[in-house]
């Protein structure tokens, strides 16, 4: 089956830097998606990548490996405005996206 | 503001009734889906649609139907909800086709349905 795995829930500090992770098994690879989801609102979108490597977009980053089936998506500078869900996705090999449950990210100040 | 709107925001209905979840969207896209959306689960396909006239299913479609009128309405109808049908069910849109790459999807604010 296909299957993309985040972790529930992290906690990080206003300021600092966090990595969430996603490792994903599908059938196939056309693309990886993340949204961010702040709590009773619509998932936006953050980024997209195709290729092996690193996609940086103002404060917030996301990293490819095909080979090992693993993103990251960094947070970095953390405002308390980027506590939300943030939701990856794979897109597989008859195009249809495949998501993960979402990880909470709570920030303290 | 462009975008989705979705109504009803929340609703409550009884088990057996028949519910119709409404879908605008004014930003001209081929594409139109809808979601729901459970504790602890990913986002779950239910129908899409490309284009006026056409609509396909998702992963879990049992128990819903939709209809693609025209570019900007995609309503979504349970015929007689279950309980198992209490859910948040989000609208999207796409200008690139379902089933084609880099398909950013923007989504509407969503609507909380609880089945008694």
């Amino acid at each position: 089956g296909q299957n993309i795995d985040q972790p529930t829930e992290m906690t990080a500090t206003e300021g600092a830097i966090v990595q969430i992770n996603c490792t994903y098994q599908t059938s196939g690879f056309n693309g990886l998606f993340w949204y961010q989801q702040h709590a009773g609102e619509a998932p936006t979108f953050l980024s997209y990548n195709v290729l092996d490597g690193l996609e940086e977009k103002g404060r917030f980053s996301s990293f490819l490996s095909r080979s090992k089936g693993y993103s990251y998506l960094l947070l970095k500078e953390l405002q308390m405005k980027d506590s939300a869900s943030y939701l990856c996705a794979v897109m597989d090999s008859n195009y249809q996206l495949i998501w993960g449950a979402g990880t909470k990210l709570i920030i303290k100040p | 503001i462009a975008g989705i709107t979705q109504a009803p925001t929340s609703q409550i209905l009884a088990a057996g009734r028949r519910m119709t979840l409404r879908c605008t969207q004014d930003m001209r896209h081929n594409a139109m889906y809808w979601y729901r959306q459970d504790l602890g689960l990913g986002l779950r396909l239910i129908h899409y649609s490309n284009t006026a006239g056409t609509t396909g299913k998702g992963e879990v479609p049992d128990g819903y139907s939709v209809s693609r009128a025209n570019t900007d309405d995609f309503p979504l109808t349970l015929a007689s909800a279950v309980p198992s049908q209490t859910s948040v069910y989000f609208c999207a849109s796409s200008e690139g086709l379902a089933g084609s790459g880099a398909n950013v999807l923007t989504f509407g604010a969503g609507s909380r349905l609880t089945v008694l």
